[in-house]
C-alpha cells in the first residue's frame, strides 16, 4: 500500500495568483496523476505526472494554466496558475503501480478563489 | 474512448439490508481491470473492490461482492448488511494496463437508521 501527504489540504486564494499543491508518497510508485473534482460531482483527471519528462495532459487542461513536476518516483507537484473563480475546485493526487493495481489517493485540496 | 456510467445518482438502504449500485462499461479492450471506490464526506478515496476482466469469478470483500457481466459490460456492486459507515459516494472505474483511471459519475449512498 501507499500513504499520499497533500498539501495544503485547503486555501482561498486572490484572483489572479498561483497556488502549488505538493504531494508526497511515503514509496515509490511508477503512476502518478492529477484529478480535479467539483463537490459532489466525479473525478476529471487533468494529467499524468511523468518522472524526469513532461506531464501528458488530458484534453482541456495545459501546461500553462496546470504546470506538474515529479522530480522523482515519490514527489509532484501541481500549480494553479492566473486563477479565476472557475477554478475553485477539489484538486487530488493519486498514485500507485499501474498495471491494474490499486490506485492510492491523497486527501485532496479544496480551493477557493475569490 | 473508455466511458463509464452509473445511472443512480442516489440510492437509499435501510440499515442491515442489502443495496446494490449499477454501473456499465463500454470498452474494445478485452483485458482490463475495474474497480468500486468509496468517498466518504472526508473526502479521502477508498478501495472497495476490484475485478480483473480476465477472471470469470465475481470479486467479493467481506459485505462487498460485484456481478461481474463482461458481455454485458456491467459491474454491480452489492452491500449486505448496509451499516452507517457505508454512506459515501461510490465511484465506478475502469482502467485498462497502465492507463488512468476513468470514473463514472458516481452514486450518492444513503444509510437509513
Amino acid at each position: 500500500s501507499a500513504v499520499i501527504s497533500q498539501k495544503p489540504s485547503r486555501d482561498i486564494c486572490q484572483r489572479g495568483t498561483s497556488l502549488t499543491i505538493q504531494c508526497q508518497v511515503d514509496s515509490q510508485v511508477t503512476m502518478m496523476f492529477w484529478y480535479r473534482q467539483q463537490p459532489g460531482q466525479s473525478l476529471t483527471l487533468i494529467a499524468t505526472a511523468n518522472q524526469g519528462s513532461e506531464a501528458t495532459y488530458e484534453s482541456g487542461f495545459v501546461i500553462d494554466k496546470f504546470p506538474i513536476s515529479r522530480p522523482n518516483l515519490t514527489f509532484s507537484t501541481l500549480t494553479v496558475s492566473n486563477m479565476s473563480p472557475e477554478d475553485s475546485s477539489i484538486y487530488l493526487c493519486s498514485a500507485g503501480q499501474g498495471g491494474g493495481t490499486e490506485a492510492f489517493f491523497g486527501q485532496g485540496t479544496r480551493l477557493t478563489v475569490v | 474512448a473508455q466511458t463509464v456510467t452509473q445511472s443512480q445518482p442516489e440510492m437509499s438502504v435501510q440499515e442491515a439490508e442489502t443495496v446494490t449500485l449499477s454501473c456499465t462499461y463500454d470498452t474494445s479492450e478485452s483485458d482490463y481491470y475495474l474497480f468500486w471506490y468509496k468517498q466518504p464526506p472526508s473526502r479521502q478515496m477508498i478501495l472497495v473492490i476490484r475485478q480483473e476482466a480476465y477472471k470469470q469469478q465475481n470479486a467479493t470483500e467481506n459485505r462487498f461482492s460485484v456481478n461481474f457481466q463482461k458481455a454485458a459490460k456491467s459491474f454491480s456492486l452489492k452491500i449486505s448488511d448496509s451499516q452507517l459507515g457505508d454512506a459515501a459516494m461510490y465511484f465506478c472505474a475502469y482502467s485498462f494496463g497502465n492507463e488512468k483511471l476513468t470514473f463514472g459519475t458516481g452514486t450518492r449512498l444513503t444509510i437509513i437508521p
